[in-house]
Protein backbone atom coordinates (compact mmCIF):
# COMPACT_ATOMS: atom_id res chain seq x y z
CA UNK A 1 0.00 0.00 0.00
CA UNK A 2 1.18 3.65 -0.51
CA UNK A 3 2.77 5.51 2.70
CA UNK A 4 3.85 9.22 2.57
CA UNK A 5 6.02 9.63 5.49
CA UNK A 6 7.42 13.06 6.46
CA UNK A 7 9.53 12.60 9.34
CA UNK A 8 10.31 16.14 10.73
CA UNK A 9 7.51 17.42 12.26
CA UNK A 10 7.71 20.99 13.30
CA UNK A 11 10.90 23.24 11.88
CA UNK A 12 12.24 26.87 13.09
CA UNK A 13 13.78 28.58 11.37
CA UNK A 14 15.20 32.49 11.14
CA UNK A 15 14.32 34.30 8.14
CA UNK A 16 16.76 33.83 5.17
CA UNK A 17 17.82 30.86 6.38
CA UNK A 18 17.55 27.81 3.86
CA UNK A 19 14.81 25.37 5.33
CA UNK A 20 14.58 21.51 3.45
CA UNK A 21 11.60 19.44 4.52
CA UNK A 22 11.87 15.72 3.93
CA UNK A 23 9.46 13.43 1.93
CA UNK A 24 9.94 9.27 1.88
CA UNK A 25 7.22 7.68 0.13
CA UNK A 26 6.16 3.82 -0.01
CA UNK A 27 4.78 2.42 -3.12
CA UNK A 28 4.55 -0.73 -5.35
CA UNK A 29 3.83 0.65 -8.15
CA UNK A 30 6.04 1.65 -11.22
CA UNK A 31 3.64 4.79 -12.17
CA UNK A 32 2.88 7.57 -9.45
CA UNK A 33 2.61 10.90 -8.62
CA UNK A 34 4.49 12.88 -5.96
CA UNK A 35 2.72 16.17 -4.53
CA UNK A 36 3.37 19.30 -2.09
CA UNK A 37 0.90 21.13 -0.96
CA UNK A 38 1.27 24.29 1.44
CA UNK A 39 -1.38 25.06 4.47
CA UNK A 40 -1.01 28.49 5.78
CA UNK A 41 -2.70 29.67 8.85
CA UNK A 42 -5.94 30.02 6.77
CA UNK A 43 -6.34 26.39 6.89
CA UNK A 44 -6.70 25.85 2.71
CA UNK A 45 -4.49 23.58 1.45
CA UNK A 46 -2.26 25.49 -1.88
CA UNK A 47 -0.81 22.96 -4.50
CA UNK A 48 2.63 24.09 -5.33
CA UNK A 49 4.19 20.69 -7.26
CA UNK A 50 2.86 17.91 -9.17
CA UNK A 51 6.02 15.12 -10.27
CA UNK A 52 5.55 11.87 -12.41
CA UNK A 53 7.69 8.73 -11.42
CA UNK A 54 9.48 9.37 -14.79
CA UNK A 55 10.66 12.74 -14.40
CA UNK A 56 13.35 12.85 -11.86
CA UNK A 57 14.71 16.18 -13.02
CA UNK A 58 14.75 18.68 -10.12
CA UNK A 59 12.39 21.82 -10.34
CA UNK A 60 13.01 24.85 -9.03
CA UNK A 61 10.65 27.86 -8.82
CA UNK A 62 11.48 30.98 -7.84
CA UNK A 63 12.98 30.48 -4.15
CA UNK A 64 11.15 26.79 -4.22
CA UNK A 65 13.17 23.46 -5.35
CA UNK A 66 12.59 20.09 -5.09
CA UNK A 67 15.07 17.10 -5.23
CA UNK A 68 13.39 13.70 -6.61
CA UNK A 69 15.14 10.84 -5.90
CA UNK A 70 13.80 7.09 -7.00
CA UNK A 71 16.92 5.36 -5.52
CA UNK A 72 15.80 6.80 -2.54
CA UNK A 73 12.34 6.83 -2.39
CA UNK A 74 12.56 10.55 -1.69
CA UNK A 75 11.06 13.95 -2.92
CA UNK A 76 12.58 16.54 -0.80
CA UNK A 77 11.57 20.63 -0.82
CA UNK A 78 14.05 23.35 -0.42
CA UNK A 79 13.09 26.81 0.57
CA UNK A 80 15.65 29.10 -0.04
CA UNK A 81 15.99 32.50 1.72
CA UNK A 82 13.19 31.55 4.18
CA UNK A 83 10.85 34.65 4.37
CA UNK A 84 7.50 35.06 7.23
CA UNK A 85 5.54 34.15 4.85
CA UNK A 86 6.67 30.69 4.15
CA UNK A 87 5.13 29.90 7.33
CA UNK A 88 2.87 27.06 7.34
CA UNK A 89 2.07 23.14 6.94
CA UNK A 90 3.70 21.96 3.97
CA UNK A 91 2.49 18.13 3.01
CA UNK A 92 3.70 15.54 0.51
CA UNK A 93 1.46 13.08 -0.73
CA UNK A 94 1.56 10.42 -3.32
CA UNK A 95 -0.76 9.53 -5.68
CA UNK A 96 -0.53 5.39 -7.60
CA UNK A 97 -1.75 5.24 -10.87
CA UNK A 98 -3.38 2.00 -10.45
CA UNK A 99 -5.67 3.76 -7.27
CA UNK A 100 -6.23 6.74 -8.80
CA UNK A 101 -8.49 9.34 -6.43
CA UNK A 102 -6.69 7.90 -3.40
CA UNK A 103 -4.41 10.55 -2.50
CA UNK A 104 -2.26 9.43 0.31
CA UNK A 105 -0.80 12.36 2.40
CA UNK A 106 2.18 12.89 5.25
CA UNK A 107 1.60 13.83 8.10
CA UNK A 108 2.83 17.26 7.18
CA UNK A 109 5.57 19.16 8.79
CA UNK A 110 5.12 23.04 10.74
CA UNK A 111 7.46 25.10 9.51
CA UNK A 112 8.21 28.39 11.42
CA UNK A 113 10.29 31.45 10.14
CA UNK A 114 10.98 33.62 12.39
CA UNK A 115 11.78 37.45 11.74
CA UNK B 1 -13.45 33.50 -8.08
CA UNK B 2 -15.39 31.32 -5.36
CA UNK B 3 -13.54 27.62 -5.92
CA UNK B 4 -14.73 25.45 -3.63
CA UNK B 5 -17.11 26.45 -1.01
CA UNK B 6 -17.62 24.78 2.46
CA UNK B 7 -20.41 25.12 4.80
CA UNK B 8 -19.89 26.10 7.97
CA UNK B 9 -17.01 26.97 8.77
CA UNK B 10 -17.27 25.88 12.69
CA UNK B 11 -19.67 23.38 14.44
CA UNK B 12 -20.27 21.55 17.41
CA UNK B 13 -22.57 18.36 17.59
CA UNK B 14 -23.43 16.30 20.60
CA UNK B 15 -23.42 12.89 20.62
CA UNK B 16 -25.60 11.01 18.35
CA UNK B 17 -27.02 14.34 16.12
CA UNK B 18 -26.72 14.40 12.63
CA UNK B 19 -25.57 17.38 10.32
CA UNK B 20 -24.62 17.75 6.91
CA UNK B 21 -22.09 19.72 5.59
CA UNK B 22 -21.84 21.47 2.19
CA UNK B 23 -19.62 21.37 -0.50
CA UNK B 24 -20.31 23.36 -3.28
CA UNK B 25 -17.97 23.89 -6.54
CA UNK B 26 -18.11 26.31 -9.41
CA UNK B 27 -15.24 25.21 -11.96
CA UNK B 28 -17.46 22.47 -13.34
CA UNK B 29 -14.96 19.86 -12.24
CA UNK B 30 -16.68 16.13 -12.14
CA UNK B 31 -13.74 14.81 -9.27
CA UNK B 32 -15.07 16.00 -5.78
CA UNK B 33 -13.48 14.63 -2.70
CA UNK B 34 -14.13 14.43 1.68
CA UNK B 35 -11.42 14.48 3.34
CA UNK B 36 -10.85 14.76 7.65
CA UNK B 37 -7.49 16.06 8.98
CA UNK B 38 -6.79 15.07 12.22
CA UNK B 39 -4.01 16.80 14.62
CA UNK B 40 -1.01 15.67 13.65
CA UNK B 41 -1.90 13.67 10.68
CA UNK B 42 -2.22 14.01 7.42
CA UNK B 43 -5.39 14.50 5.22
CA UNK B 44 -7.95 10.90 5.01
CA UNK B 45 -9.83 10.06 1.95
CA UNK B 46 -13.36 9.95 3.24
CA UNK B 47 -15.60 9.63 -0.01
CA UNK B 48 -15.14 10.65 -3.40
CA UNK B 49 -17.21 11.25 -6.58
CA UNK B 50 -16.10 11.08 -10.32
CA UNK B 51 -19.58 12.50 -11.62
CA UNK B 52 -22.73 13.33 -10.87
CA UNK B 53 -24.64 10.17 -9.54
CA UNK B 54 -21.29 8.23 -8.69
CA UNK B 55 -19.53 7.97 -5.58
CA UNK B 56 -17.11 5.80 -3.83
CA UNK B 57 -15.41 5.11 -0.58
CA UNK B 58 -12.03 6.20 0.85
CA UNK B 59 -10.02 4.90 2.97
CA UNK B 60 -11.92 5.85 6.40
CA UNK B 61 -15.82 6.07 5.42
CA UNK B 62 -17.08 4.85 8.88
CA UNK B 63 -19.68 6.96 9.86
CA UNK B 64 -20.20 9.05 6.92
CA UNK B 65 -22.38 9.27 3.59
CA UNK B 66 -22.25 11.25 0.11
CA UNK B 67 -24.51 12.06 -2.90
CA UNK B 68 -24.08 13.70 -6.01
CA UNK B 69 -26.96 14.57 -7.70
CA UNK B 70 -25.58 17.47 -9.16
CA UNK B 71 -21.99 18.49 -10.86
CA UNK B 72 -21.70 21.27 -8.31
CA UNK B 73 -22.55 19.74 -5.29
CA UNK B 74 -21.38 17.06 -2.70
CA UNK B 75 -22.23 16.94 0.68
CA UNK B 76 -21.31 15.09 3.54
CA UNK B 77 -23.62 13.30 5.91
CA UNK B 78 -22.86 12.25 9.62
CA UNK B 79 -26.29 10.51 10.54
CA UNK B 80 -25.27 9.40 14.71
CA UNK B 81 -21.93 12.21 15.38
CA UNK B 82 -19.36 10.48 17.63
CA UNK B 83 -16.26 11.82 18.95
CA UNK B 84 -14.45 9.94 16.54
CA UNK B 85 -15.49 12.40 14.11
CA UNK B 86 -14.09 15.42 15.92
CA UNK B 87 -11.97 16.58 12.89
CA UNK B 88 -11.26 19.28 10.28
CA UNK B 89 -13.28 18.30 7.08
CA UNK B 90 -11.66 19.20 3.96
CA UNK B 91 -14.14 19.28 0.52
CA UNK B 92 -12.01 19.46 -2.83
CA UNK B 93 -12.42 18.94 -6.64
CA UNK B 94 -10.29 18.41 -9.81
CA UNK B 95 -11.21 17.88 -13.86
CA UNK B 96 -9.13 15.34 -14.37
CA UNK B 97 -8.99 13.27 -11.13
CA UNK B 98 -6.00 13.05 -8.07
CA UNK B 99 -3.57 11.77 -10.30
CA UNK B 100 -3.74 13.63 -13.41
CA UNK B 101 -3.98 16.97 -11.69
CA UNK B 102 -3.66 19.14 -8.38
CA UNK B 103 -6.75 19.14 -6.60
CA UNK B 104 -8.68 22.41 -5.39
CA UNK B 105 -9.18 22.47 -1.64
CA UNK B 106 -12.06 24.49 0.55
CA UNK B 107 -11.38 26.06 3.19
CA UNK B 108 -12.38 23.61 5.64
CA UNK B 109 -14.99 22.58 8.15
CA UNK B 110 -13.67 22.56 12.23
CA UNK B 111 -16.34 19.96 13.48
CA UNK B 112 -16.05 19.42 17.32
CA UNK B 113 -18.29 16.45 18.33
CA UNK B 114 -19.02 16.40 22.17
Amino acid sequence: AQKVTQAQTEISVVEKEDVTLDCVYETRDTTYYLFWYKQPPSGELVFLIRRNSFDEQNEISGRYSWNFQKSTSSFNFTITASQVVDSAVYFCALSEAEANNDMRFGAGTRLTVKP
Amino acid sequence: NAGVTQTPKFRILKIGQSMTLQCAQDMNHNYMYWYRQDPGMGLKLIYYSVGAGITDKGEVPNGYNVSRSTTEDFPLRLELAAPSQTSVYFCASSSLGATNEKLFFGSGTQLSVL
